[in-house]
């Protein structure tokens, strides 16, 4: 049973550094054509691609926020991380995980999603 | 970037009506394209892939198809679980982009 699933830290102040981790089971990242992108959803609005890792550690990133996305995986393929730094009010959204199984598959696997607010 | 323009952006249908979707593509995407549908605070679901194949566990009621750069996804004889956002997604390229969202309501 494949599940994904998100943590953060619910909120954070402007400037600051977002971390967030989304931590997976029933399937290693390891595996050949398996890759684990970052997506997020403000509040009423649509989605916003940001960051995927594949299974050969190599990344891939939206330019529009490129300068301030880093995705990460841990060494034993199970998690994956996103660090957005200088963040601002319009970073406040919920982030989700999701897995594709190929370059080109779509998303089967959705975590349930990290709300993130971003106030001082 | 590849554009996804989808509409309508909302809807307000009857039970047992058909229902229509549109996303259009900005560049070419093959069939490289998902259906997602989302309910209230929850993440979304994965419908339809390939522009014409549903996922296992999708009722037989949708159906998606594809004319050029245009990609639909039909709804026949909508129900209440119906309801919710439907999102498209292009996955030929990065960076992958969304359409903007189908709110169905029933009426």
């Amino acid at each position: 049973q494949v599940t994904l699933k998100e943590s953060g830290p619910g909120m954070l102040q402007p400037s600051k550094t977002l971390s967030l981790t989304c931590s997976f089971s029933g399937f290693s990242l390891s595996t050949s054509g398996m890759v684990v992108s970052w997506i997020r959803q403000p509040s009423g609005k649509s989605l916003e691609w940001l960051a995927a890792i594949d299974w050969d550690g190599d990344k891939y990133y939206n330019p529009s926020l490129k300068s301030s996305l880093t995705v990460s995986k841990d060494t034993s393929n199970t998690q994956v991380f996103l660090k957005i730094t200088s963040v601002d009010t319009a970073d406040t959204a919920t982030y989700y995980c999701a897995r594709r199984r190929g370059l080109w598959a779509p998303f089967d696997y959705w975590g349930q999603g990290v709300m993130v607010t971003v106030s001082s | 970037d590849i554009q996804m323009t989808q509409s309508p952006s909302s809807m307000s249908v009857s039970l047992g009506d058909r229902v229509t979707i549109t996303c259009r593509a900005s560049q070419d995407i093959g069939n490289y394209l998902s259906w997602y549908q989302q309910k209230p605070e929850k993440s979304p679901k994965f419908m339809i892939y390939g522009a014409t194949n549903l996922e296992d566990g999708v009722p037989s009621r949708f159906s998606g198809s594809r004319s050029g750069s245009d990609y639909s996804l039909t709804i026949n004889s909508l129900e209440s679980e119906d309801t919710g956002i439907y999102f498209c997604l292009q996955h030929k390229q990065y960076p992958l982009t969304f359409g903007s969202g189908t709110k169905l309501e029933i009426k």
